[in-house]
């Protein structure tokens, strides 16, 4: 069981590039989410999806799309890097369709240095 | 304006006790959570709290005031590997998690 994979690990890109970060689960969750994390900041959410085919802008969307044809992914698109992006990302999951609380589950994040 | 104020860094030594304090101001409340998040590693889910009080499980505690907009996460029998970042996120009024900055927790021999 994998639970969340995201790939690459890291990538280095030039500035004005287009980029798409892959998330998949296997867990079959519901709501899928990207943050991005920089030093002495949060995590801070860039869009999220609470279901297939239905997507939603977070706090920091600007600069970033997102598409959730089905249950297991989740991409992220850059279309156009700026240096500003170069952060960590990182794609989390969780099931809101019952239960006490929505543990979010952590993908390993990708790396990213826009130059 | 939502906001979740954690100390930037602590330093314990392995064997002791150590509390991360976690205050907060948001619109909407439906729980507050800690993650842990060894360096370069991503969070994971340490502990959830809705109603006041403590919650213990093993040698992670965590304690919860509403009314305060309080909460701690007592680490207990200090050991090594604990030395990590410490998450603290509320659950808002629309079912997104706020975060705070983080707590990186250091423990010395």
């Amino acid at each position: 069981i994998a639970g969340i994979t995201q790939a690459p690990t890291s990538q280095i890109l030039a500035a004005g590039r287009r980029m798409t970060l892959r998330c998949t689960q296997d867990m079959r969750h519901n709501a899928m989410y990207w943050y991005r994390q920089d030093l002495g900041l949060g995590l801070r959410l860039i869009h999220y999806s609470n279901t297939a085919g239905t997507t939603g802008k977070g706090e920091v969307p600007d600069g970033y799309s997102v598409s959730r044809a089905n249950t297991d992914d989740f991409p992220l698109t850059l279309a156009s890097a700026v240096p500003s992006q170069t952060s960590v990302y990182f794609c989390a999951s969780s099931d809101t369709t019952g239960g006490d609380y929505n543990e979010q589950f952590f993908g390993p994040g990708t790396r990213l240095t826009v130059l | 304006g939502q906001n979740i104020d954690q100390p930037t860094e602590m330093t314990a030594t392995e064997g002791a006790i150590v509390q991360i304090n976690c205050t907060y101001q948001t619109s909407g409340f439906n729980g507050l959570f800690w993650y842990q998040q060894h360096a370069g590693e991503a969070p994971t889910f340490l502990s959830y709290n809705v109603l006041d009080g403590l919650e213990e499980k093993g040698r992670f505690s965590s304690f919860l005031s509403r009314s305060k907009g309080y909460s701690y996460l007592l680490l207990k029998e200090l050991q090594m590997k604990d030395s990590a970042s410490y998450l603290c996120a509320i659950m808002d009024s629309n079912y997104q998690l706020i975060w705070g900055a983080g707590t990186k927790l250091i423990i010395k021999p």
